[in-house]
């Protein structure tokens, strides 16, 4: 079975600074791997994605992604943290279409973007 | 394009009473998937479905059921309710299922508190 890890509950990081909210996975074969931030009061919106290719994925608000096979890693980045970052970030994973594969998501890391 | 929505927003009932939750789609996208989101389980998938036929069912008992129209919309239901079901359900809409277009977009969700 499909397991996502969101090692950090809380990341902080000053207005200006690169920021990176970590995210591992556990699945059998290829996986799609994803990033949903989550605004309060919000449905999760999707930020990018990771199926093949490239291992640095660039997605929307400036986010990137780097997919690291070895160490089953998918952590997401960005250069330039803004205090509107900040919000609950969800990493989610799905194993290529076999059987019963539900999206699986993380527990979420609550970014806080200080001014 | 609009995106997908779900009815009611929120909701209260009390135990014992059965609900009925209703998403609409991206226009285009055949396949809906239902979450709950509760602060101490997190993210947790429910069902999908694709075509008009549930494809994937998460480990949730038999009062949670939903089922998918021609249209695409869907219903998820739960009977039965008890203190434990208060969540934010959210629903999420796919163009296809297995395939590279698999990313899954979110409504804003349905905050169901249950007294």
């Amino acid at each position: 079975a499909q397991s996502v890890a969101q090692p950090e509950d809380q990341v902080n990081v000053a207005e200006g600074n690169p920021l990176t909210v970590k995210c591992t996975y556990s699945v059998s074969g290829n996986p799609y791997l994803f990033w949903y931030v989550q605004y309060p009061n919000r449905g999760l919106q999707f930020l990018l994605k990771y199926i093949t290719g490239d291992n640095l994925v660039k997605g929307s608000y400036g986010f990137e992604a780097e997919f690291n096979k070895s160490q089953t890693s998918f952590h997401l980045k960005k250069p330039s943290a803004l205090v509107s970052d900040s919000a609950l970030y969800f990493c989610a994973v799905r194993a290529p279409l076999s059987g019963n594969t539900p999206l699986v998501f993380g527990k979420g890391t609550r970014l806080s973007v200080i001014a | 394009k609009a995106g997908v929505t779900q009815t009611p927003r929120y909701l209260i009932k009390t135990r014992g009473q059965q609900v009925t939750l209703s998403c609409s789609p991206i226009s285009g996208h055949r396949s809906v998937s239902w979450y709950q989101q509760t602060p101490g389980q997190g993210l947790q998938f429910l069902f999908e479905y694709f075509s008009e036929t549930q494809r994937n069912k998460g480990n949730f008992p038999g009062r949670f059921s939903g089922r998918q129209f021609s249209n695409s919309r869907s219903e998820m239901n739960v009977s039965t309710l008890e203190l434990g079901d208060s969540a934010l359900y959210l629903c999420a809409s796919s163009l296809a299922r297995g395939s590279r277009q698999e990313t899954q977009y979110f409504g804003p969700g349905t905050r169901l508190l249950v007294l």
